[in-house]
């Protein structure tokens, strides 16, 4: 079935630091993609989305192009701030609801 | 302001108790979902709903129920059957339960905490 994959935390880095957290997905066709965040204690929320390859999601700061080549959907910021900590999950839509990846934990040191 | 709205934030619960965990939506979205999330293992998904009267189990229903009578509630319990309770809970809304968009509208979650 549908899955996504993505890098295990916890990523930590100082602020104003490169960001980029990998996701790849298994999936029939071409299905949207989606990254979550989830500050804590806090649900969570969309943060980007991608419709179709090649598409690129942004939103506040944060980049992620939909690469079919490599079933791909990494996401990326130039510059890390310390109010970017937080879970980050990628998501597509499966047969049922959306299937998450499993999170990864990003903090950011001051 | 439109959103979901799921209370208690935090609940105890002895064991052998069951417990209610109670989700509202004004959205008028049609779809209800309900996650639990464990450190480390993601969301994990234990029931949806397209439409009212009628919901479907997720990967790990077990130990859990759930009713939906009216558009905008979509309660969870959490019975004495449910092994390892203990989790943070959130519910999520969508406008279509087809998978539509994708987009998915959650909570602030519920942590409960069997003693």
């Amino acid at each position: 079935g549908d899955s996504v994959t993505q890098m295990e935390g916890p990523v930590t880095l100082s602020e104003e630091a490169f960001l980029t957290i990998n996701c790849t997905y298994t999936a029939t066709g071409y299905p949207s993609l989606f990254w979550y965040v989830q500050y804590p204690g806090e649900g969570l929320q969309l943060l980007l989305k991608a419709t179709k390859a090649d598409d690129k999601g942004s939103n506040k700061g944060f980049e992620a192009t939909y690469r079919k080549e490599t079933t791909s959907f990494h996401l990326e910021k130039g510059s890390v701030q310390v109010s970017d900590s937080a879970v980050y999950f990628c998501a597509l839509p499966g047969n049922t609801p959306l299937v998450f990846g499993k999170g990864t934990r990003l903090s950011v040191i001051a | 302001d439109g959103g979901i709205t799921q209370s208690p934030k935090y609940l105890f619960r002895k064991e052998g108790q069951n417990v209610t965990l109670s989700c509202e939506q004004n959205l008028n979205h049609d779809a209800m979902y309900w996650y639990r999330q464990d450190p480390g293992q993601g969301l994990r998904l234990i029931y949806y709903s397209q439409i009212v009267n009628d919901f479907q189990k997720g990967d790990i229903a077990e130990g859990y129920s759930v009713s939906r009578e009216k558009k905008e509630s979509f309660p969870l319990t959490v019975t004495s059957a449910q092994k390892n309770p203990t989790a943070f809970y959130l519910c999520a809304s969508s406008i279509s339960g087809a998978g539509g968009t994708g987009e998915l509208f959650f909570g602030e979650g519920s942590r409960l905490t069997v003693l």
